[in-house]
């Protein structure tokens, strides 16, 4: 089944310690979107390619970076977690459209990333 | 600045009853609004709602917009407690190519047998 995938499902790190999670996805779509969800919170964008085209949204703190190898993988590096990155991190894509068309976001499953 | 609110935050309701979900937004360059389910795991995307006034029906599950008021409804009859969840309000932005979707902080239902 088409699907979008991450890995791993649960990561736990230490404070400052680099930490890397993964997404990809077998949906052949052209944009792919890292978003936050803290507990009781709505998840929030943090930034999103399109084709290989990043773009970053204007609140997204530094210490978050973003690659996007290939098509279908795309990567959330986190530089130096602190406590305050502790969140549940959704990789989404969608087939992405021009002018007024619409487009459908589909997620994956998340990461939960805990910093102790 | 963008903002999308759902009320009630939290509703707890027993097997059976039927629950109204409210989403009301202001926002600029609104292209779309989007309903999702999120249990322990990823939003699963229940609607897209583009026009104002046209149901949309998926089983025991409905919605409706509308644009000139600013919301949108979720309605679920019949509930049961596989419907318990968060159910996530979000709004599509125009900005060309791509989306960029605006959450709302969700409404967290809790269907009791």
């Amino acid at each position: 089944d088409a699907m979008v995938i991450q890995n791993p499902r649960y990561q736990v790190t230490q404070f400052g310690k680099p930490v890397t999670l993964s997404c990809s996805q077998t949906l052949n779509h052209n944009v792919m979107y890292w978003y936050q969800q803290k507990s009781s919170q709505a998840p929030k964008l943090l930034f999103h390619y399109y084709d290989k085209d990043f773009n970053n949204e204007a609140d997204t703190p530094d210490n978050f970076q973003s690659r996007r190898p290939n098509t279908s993988f795309c990567f959330l590096d986190i530089r130096s977690p602190g406590l305050g990155d502790a969140a549940m991190y959704l990789c989404a894509t969608s087939r992405g459209g021009t002018g007024s068309l619409t487009d459908t976001q589909y997620f994956g499953p998340g990461t939960r990333l805990t910093v102790l | 600045e963008d903002k999308v609110v759902q009320s009630p935050l939290s509703l707890v309701v027993h097997e059976g009853d039927t629950v109204t979900l409210n989403c009301s937004y202001e926002v600029t360059n609104f292209r779309s609004l989007l309903w999702y389910k999120q249990e322990k795991k990823a939003p699963t995307f229940l609607f897209m709602l583009t026009s104002s006034g046209i149901e949309k029906k998926s089983g025991r599950l409905s919605s409706i917009l509308d644009k000139k008021e600013l919301f949108s409804i979720l309605n679920i009859t019949a509930t049961q407690t596989g419907d318990s969840a968060i159910y996530l309000c979000a709004v599509d932005l125009y900005g060309g190519a791509t989306n960029k979707l605006i959450f709302g902080t969700g409404t967290l239902l809790a269907v009791q047998p």
